[in-house]
């Protein structure tokens, strides 16, 4: 079954790292992705990973991706007030498929 | 930066009321979709199309109807508001090449009173 995992709440002070995780079951998929929301917005892509890939970084975020144990992570570097909001990860369609898969999201708040 | 964009971004009305929810986007991408949200809730795919002329149901029932009369706007409409159908309705589109990434509209929040 298709189904992508993610802890509910994530708290950390100002200027600390953040890792946010992710779990899949679809293997097939081509691209990963992390979605940023804030309050009262739709979702932003913030960057991705191809899925032949282990790792990616833009600037203060870090992708990891583990595909033996289907885990995604996403760490942001040097944490700011204004990186607080919900963060979504996804899965791109498989071949033949119009579906995304998308997480439930993790809620990140940074602590002054 | 994705060119999607929703209006009305926030809209009160009354019950039995009907309702279209515009959404457009300038990138020609084929596939569009609308997302059902409660706030800090998951996404739910109420609704997409391949293209012109296609529409198809996604995986959360929904009273709303869509067209795709043309490649670069996808309405929501509901024919008769009720409270149970406030929530936020996120709009998206994608392509089926390069990285394949779906991108959002601002979203339009609808409460029903």
């Amino acid at each position: 079954g298709e189904d992508v995992e993610q802890s509910l709440f994530l708290s950390v002070r100002e200027g600390d790292s953040s890792v946010i995780n992710c779990t899949y079951t679809d293997s097939s998929s081509t691209y990963l992705y992390w979605y940023k929301q804030e309050p009262g917005a739709g979702l932003q892509l913030l960057t991705y990973i191809f899925s032949n890939m282990d790792m990616k970084q833009d600037q203060r975020l870090t992708v990891l991706l583990n595909k033996k144990d289907k885990h995604l992570s996403l760490r942001i570097a040097d944490t700011q007030t204004g990186d607080s909001a919900i963060y979504f990860c996804a899965e791109s369609p498989t071949s033949g498929t119009y579906k995304y898969i998308f997480g439930t999201g993790t809620r990140l708040k940074v602590l002054a | 930066e994705a060119d999607i964009y929703q209006t009305p971004r926030y809209l009160v009305i009354g019950t039995g009321k009907k309702i279209t929810l515009e959404c457009s986007q300038t990138m020609g991408h084929d596939k569009m979709y609308w997302y059902q949200q409660d706030p800090g809730m998951e996404l739910h795919l109420i609704h997409y199309s391949y293209g012109v002329n296609s529409t198809e149901k996604g995986d959360l029932s929904s009273e709303s109807t869509v067209s795709r009369i043309r490649t670069e706007h996808f309405p929501l409409t509901l024919e008769s508001a009720r409270p149970s159908h406030t929530s936020q309705y996120l709009c998206a589109s994608s392509v089926d090449r390069g990285r394949n990434t779906i991108y959002f509209g601002e979203g339009s929040w609808l409460t029903v009173v």
